[in-house]
């Protein structure tokens, strides 16, 4: 099944954080998100394990809580080069990866 | 390192007409998935493969055949073009063990019209 994102989109101002989630119905072993630029190719950000690890990359970490089968995705002062669509995926024990609808996120100036 | 390269990045074809999108990767990777994406709507998974000759079918096959004779090539067949299939196609690959634990590199697509 198809995990839900939300907010549905983001309007920031740089400089200012913003949260973004994910969530599953069913129980997963790992999330993945990805950022995807118009008329660009998704790109990794990074994959969050079962076990509640979280993670870093710069100013952008993500948790993923297994008993809620929730991840969310934090960006911390952000710039203009955040903008774009982020996507998260999730996968069971033995499942394939299943992307959410994707969320747009607008830096302004 | 050129990753995964999709052939060709635009294509108009006409409704009934037939092609394949190439994809190729030098990543030695053992997977790799082909998806559909329409405004909106996300990924969508089309086929993939664990390996030279093994394919499986994803969540929306219809419309569409695979091979893998090799570890590098995945190209996807479209038999009977329809203008549900409009779309933009990735292809990825990744070196995984099949449980999601290791990232996707994705190509920079087909923008597929459909008349």
């Amino acid at each position: 099944q198809q995990p839900v994102q939300s907010p549905q989109a983001v309007i920031l101002r740089e400089g200012e954080d913003a949260v973004i989630n994910c969530s599953s119905s069913k129980a997963l072993y790992s999330v993945h998100w990805y950022r995807q630029k118009h008329g660009e190719a998704p790109v990794f950000l990074m994959i969050l394990l079962k076990g509640g690890e979280q993670k870093g990359h710069e100013k952008i970490s993500a948790s993923f809580n297994e008993k809620k089968q929730q991840s969310s995705l934090y960006l911390t002062a952000s710039q203009l080069s955040y903008s774009g669509t982020y996507f998260c995926g999730t996968s069971g024990a033995n499942s394939k990866l299943t992307f959410g609808k994707g969320i747009t996120l607008s830096v302004r100036p | 390192n050129a990753g995964v390269t999709q052939t060709p990045k635009f294509r108009i074809l006409k409704i009934g007409q037939s092609m394949t999108l190439q994809c190729t990767q030098d990543m030695n990777h053992n997977y790799m998935y082909w998806y559909r994406q329409d405004p909106g709507m996300g990924l969508k998974l089309i086929y993939y493969s664990v390996g030279a000759g093994i394919t499986d079918k994803g969540e929306v096959p219809n419309g569409y055949n695979v091979s893998r004779s090799t570890t590098e090539d995945f190209p996807l067949r479209l038999e009977l073009a329809a203008p549900s299939q409009t779309s933009v196609y990735f292809c990825a690959s990744s070196y995984s063990m099949g449980q999601g634990d290791q990232p996707q590199h994705f190509g920079d697509g087909t923008r597929l019209s459909i008349l």
